[in-house]
């Protein structure tokens, strides 16, 4: 069965400092994963996805087959940084499953 | 253009009680999932419809939920006999093409607290 990991519930850091938010993914097929964001007052929303191998405001997602992991980085936070991450994986089915997700404070 | 809509926003129902959650996607998806996002919780997958596929029904908690969709359009999430432990946020997402990882697009989902 699919299952995907986030092992820290919340995360400070201070404003300028990098930042890394851990996910883990358990899956047997070919995995594709997503990172969704959740600003305060806002819908949850797409930031990006493995297979486009892009950058979305600054943060960057490399997919580590060897680790299972899929760690979302930033090398200098800002303040509109702070809101709840979600990792996500796709199955061969289509169905996207979420991980518990991530609260971001980036304090100024 | 109009996102995803869910109705109602808020629900305070009394235990024991049925209850009826709306999601209108946006047109032209073919995709809708329903989650639930228990307090302090993350999303919990509940169903998933896909065109005119059997949809995945294989994260509803209990026979006490069911959920509907008429072709592409309108699904109702159905909870009978409401216990304390679904309340929780109902967020409903549609999709255009998720074989082509087409993003979610989420609701802004129904607050359900049962009393």
């Amino acid at each position: 069965a699919q299952r995907v990991t986030q092992p820290e519930k919340l995360l400070s850091v201070f404003k300028g400092a990098p930042v890394e938010l851990k996910c883990n993914y358990s899956y047997s097929g070919s995995p594709e994963l997503f990172w969704y964001v959740q600003y305060s007052r806002q819908r949850l929303q797409l930031l990006l996805r493995h297979i486009s191998r892009e950058s979305i405001k600054g943060f960057t997602a490399d997919l580590n087959k060897g680790e299972t992991s899929f760690h979302l980085k930033k090398p200098f936070a800002q303040e509109e940084d702070s809101a709840m991450y979600y990792c996500a994986l796709k199955t061969g089915a289509n169905n996207l499953f979420f991980g518990t997700g991530t609260r971001l404070t980036v304090i100024p | 253009g109009a996102g995803v809509s869910q109705s109602p926003s808020n629900k305070v129902t009394e235990k024991g009680k049925d209850v009826e959650l709306r999601c209108d996607p946006i047109s032209g998806h073919t995709a809708l999932y329903w989650y639930r996002q228990r307090l302090g919780q993350g999303l919990e997958f509940l169903i998933y419809f896909q065109g005119n596929s059997a949809p995945d029904k294989s994260g509803l908690p209990s026979d006490r939920f069911s959920a509907e969709r008429t072709g592409e359009s309108v699904s109702t999430l159905t909870i009978q006999r409401t216990q304390q432990e679904d309340s929780a946020v109902y967020l409903c997402a549609s999709s255009l093409w998720p074989e082509f990882n087409s993003p979610l697009h989420f609701g802004n989902g129904t607050r359900l607290t049962v009393t």
